[in-house]
């Protein structure tokens, strides 16, 4: 039990154009999913954090304008990342967190390479 | 500001031996503590965790030692095999606060044959 699922696993787009990033859990419903963002050898960063039917709370520095999260559903939650250039290159983790506990299961993982 | 703190990038053990992986933390107002296992491109796999209320949770070769006086809590894995190389985070939350999980750096573990 408790998979999360992203997709894509790796998209390659050209600057300028908007990407989105899908993040289901399959098997539970989450009332909270999170979204992170991990650099090379680094630890991850948590971007935002999104609640079923509210918006999104982003972290510090973190621009709400460029990453756009939308959680329509207690199963999906998605992230645009929208006029892409080469710094957004990275490697961006979905999380959920089913009701009642505190564990956070993460997607696989999507790499973005902006050209 | 580092709240949750891996000092050792990485550690290598032997086959068969115990691999011990160390996490300090600052904030005195965590609550629950995890640990994830990473693979290179891929998400983290979560492992195993431990409430504030417990000094120790184990499950088969994986348990998880609290020390909140010294904020400290390690992970032990016995007997340590090739395929439990990776990457070990440690990860703290504070439960009344979102459930954000505040990461470490991440201890890279090589088990060699």
């Amino acid at each position: 039990g408790a998979v999360v699922s992203q997709h894509p696993s790796w998209v390659i787009c050209k600057s300028g154009t908007s990407v989105k990033i899908e993040c289901r859990s399959l098997d539970f419903q989450a009332t909270t999913m999170f979204w992170y963002r991990q650099f090379p050898k680094q630890s991850l960063m948590l971007m935002a954090t999104s609640n079923e039917g509210s918006k999104a709370t982003y972290e510090q520095g973190v621009e709400k304008d460029k990453f756009l999260i939308n959680h329509a559903s207690l199963t999906l939650s998605t992230l645009t990342v929208t006029s892409a250039h080469p710094e957004d290159s990275s490697f961006y983790i979905c999380s959920a967190r089913p009701p009642t506990v505190f564990t956070q299961y993460f997607g696989p993982g999507t790499r973005l390479t902006v050209l | 500001d580092q709240q949750v703190k891996q000092n050792s990038p990485s550690l290598s053990v032997q086959e068969g031996r115990i691999s011990i992986l160390n996490c300090d933390y600052t904030n005195s107002m965590f609550d629950y503590f995890l640990w994830y296992k990473k693979y290179p491109a891929e998400g983290p796999t979560f492992l195993i965790s431990i409430s504030s209320i417990k000094d120790k949770n184990e499950d088969g070769r994986f348990t998880v030692f609290l020390n909140k006086s010294a904020k400290h809590l390690s992970l032990h894995i016995v007997p340590s095999q090739p395929g439990d190389s990776a990457v070990y985070f440690c990860a703290a939350i504070i439960s009344n606060s979102g459930y954000a999980l505040n990461f470490g750096k991440g201890t890279s573990l090589l088990v060699t044959p």
